[in-house]
C-alpha cells in the first residue's frame, strides 16, 4: 500500500526566513497531494494541494511543488511569520480503481516554530 | 455551511463502559474515515467508509467498530473502552480525489 515519509519531525526558522518540508510517497498511482496546517488544539485545515499533472503551485507566501519522477514533494514557506508556527501535514491521494473512491495517506507531521 | 460535526467534543469514561463518537457531514461525501492522533504520532487511520455499508479498516482499528448505514453518519464504536484509547479523535470526509474536511475533533479520556 501507500507509504509517506515526511521530513523533518520538527524545524525552527528565524522570522523573515523560509522554510521546507518535504515528503516522499511510494505509490505511483497517487494524485493528489494535499497540505495540512494544525494549530494547537485544532483541528488539520487545508492550506494547499497539487495534483499530478502539475509541478508548482502558489498561493502567496505558500508553495508546493510535485516531482513524480522521484515521487516526492515539498512544501515551502516564504517570509516567515510567528502565525506560521503549527504542525504541518503532507499527504497523498489515490482514487482507486475498483471503487472510484480514494484513500488518503498522511505523513507523520512536522512541527515548525518561527523564532521571534 | 459544508461541514463536518463530531459529538462528544470533550468526554471523560471509564473502562469498560460503551461509547459512541458519532460523526455526520452534510457534503453528500462518500469517503469518510475516523483518525486519532496522539502526541508525537500525527495522524493515526482507524477505519475508513468508502460508501454506504461498505467499510474498512486503517492503520490501528483494534478496539473499535464503525457502521455506514447512511451516506451522512460514520460513527465510531468503542465496545469496551480501555486508558490506552485516550486520545483526540477526528472525523473527516471527502469526496474521492479531493479535499479532505475534518470535524473540530473529540477529545477521550478513559480511567
Amino acid at each position: 500500500g501507500e507509504n509517506v515519509e515526511q521530513h523533518p519531525s520538527t524545524l525552527s526558522v528565524q522570522e523573515g526566513d523560509s522554510a521546507v518540508i518535504k515528503c516522499t510517497y511510494s505509490d505511483s498511482a497517487s494524485n493528489y497531494f494535499p497540505w495540512y496546517k494544525q494549530e494547537l488544539g485544532k483541528r488539520p485545515q487545508l492550506i494547499i494541494d497539487i495534483r499530478s499533472n502539475v509541478g508548482e503551485k502558489k498561493d502567496q507566501r505558500i508553495a508546493v511543488t510535485l516531482n513524480k519522477t522521484a515521487k516526492h514533494f515539498s512544501l515551502h514557506i516564504t517570509e516567515t511569520q510567528p502565525e506560521d508556527s503549527a504542525v504541518y501535514f503532507c499527504a497523498a491521494s489515490m482514487v482507486l480503481t475498483y471503487s472510484s473512491a480514494s484513500k488518503i495517506i498522511f505523513g507523520s507531521g512536522t512541527r515548525l516554530s518561527i523564532r521571534p | 455551511e459544508a461541514q463536518v460535526t463530531q459529538n462528544p467534543r470533550y468526554l471523560i469514561t471509564v473502562t469498560g463502559k460503551k461509547l459512541t463518537v458519532t460523526c455526520s457531514q452534510n457534503m453528500n461525501h462518500e469517503y469518510m474515515s475516523w483518525y486519532r492522533q496522539d502526541p508525537g504520532l500525527g495522524l493515526r487511520q482507524i477505519y475508513y467508509s468508502m460508501n454506504v455499508e461498505v467499510t474498512d479498516k486503517g492503520d490501528v482499528p483494534e478496539g473499535y467498530k464503525v457502521s455506514r448505514k447512511e451516506k451522512r453518519n460514520f460513527p465510531l464504536i468503542l465496545e469496551s473502552p480501555s486508558p490506552n484509547q485516550t486520545s483526540l479523535y477526528f472525523c473527516a470526509s471527502s469526496l474521492p480525489g479531493n479535499t479532505i474536511y475534518f470535524g473540530e475533533g473529540s477529545w477521550l479520556t478513559v480511567v
